[in-house]
């Protein structure tokens, strides 16, 4: 069955940075494009950033580029997301998702979610 | 930006009752719009693709429509299992973009 565990979470402080991975299991990553989607506390949900199924393509959410950096080793089945220069709103559970890669888009898994906390 | 306006922002509902959830798109986006429950505490899950097609496993209770650039989450009979969030997502253009959510409650 279909598998995406986030790690790397934890507490940081401002402007400092953390690296999310996705350990993904149960398909064949290297098919399909993968994102990132966080969540404030009791906020709704933000998209984050997307990588087409090679890596070729990268697309980002305005609040975070030039920040973050979204990457794939789909020879480690794993997805990661760089997050530079973190800022206390930037403070969430970060999930990661898989995208169909079909006619129609849409995340049909998801991750438990990581918690970044960013806070001196 | 493609902006998604959902409404209403909560609802409490009884079970057994029907409850209709609209999304409505701040640009044209065809059919590229779904929905996903995220019940407490829990990572978020696909409930409707496409405006209008069951994702596998989910309830036959759950369903979706379209008509132009408003969009509509149905539940034709309300069940306790149903307590949860439910955003809408457009996924016609990046930045992807969803709803603010719908509360859904059970008197």
């Amino acid at each position: 069955q279909v598998q995406l565990v986030e790690s790397g979470g934890g507490v940081v402080q401002p402007g400092r940075s953390l690296r999310l991975s996705c350990a993904a299991s149960g398909f064949t990553l290297s098919s399909h494009g993968m994102h990132w989607v966080r969540q404030a506390p009791g906020k709704g949900l933000e998209w984050v950033a997307v990588i087409t199924y090679d890596g070729s393509n990268k697309y980002y959410a305005d609040f975070v580029k030039g920040r973050f950096t979204i990457s794939r080793d789909n020879s480690k089945n794993t997805l990661f997301l760089q997050m530079n220069s973190l800022r206390s709103d930037d403070t969430a559970v970060y999930y990661c998702a898989k995208d169909n890669s079909g006619s129609y888009s849409y995340f049909d898994y998801w991750g438990q979610g990581a918690l970044v906390t960013v806070s001196s | 930006d493609i902006q998604m306006t959902q409404s209403p922002s909560s609802l409490s509902a009884s079970v057994g009752d029907r409850v209709t959830i609209t999304c409505r798109a701040s640009q044209s986006i065809g059919s590229s719009l779904n929905w996903y429950q995220q019940k407490p505490g829990k990572a978020p899950n696909l409930l409707i693709y496409a405006a209008s097609t069951l994702q596998s496993g989910v309830p036959s209770r759950f369903s979706g429509s379209a008509s132009g650039a408003d969009f509509s989450l149905s539940i034709s009979s309300l069940q306790p299992e149903d307590l949860a969030t439910y955003y809408c997502q457009q996924s016609y253009f990046t930045p992807l973009t969803f709803g603010q959510g719908t509360k859904v409650e059970i008197k």
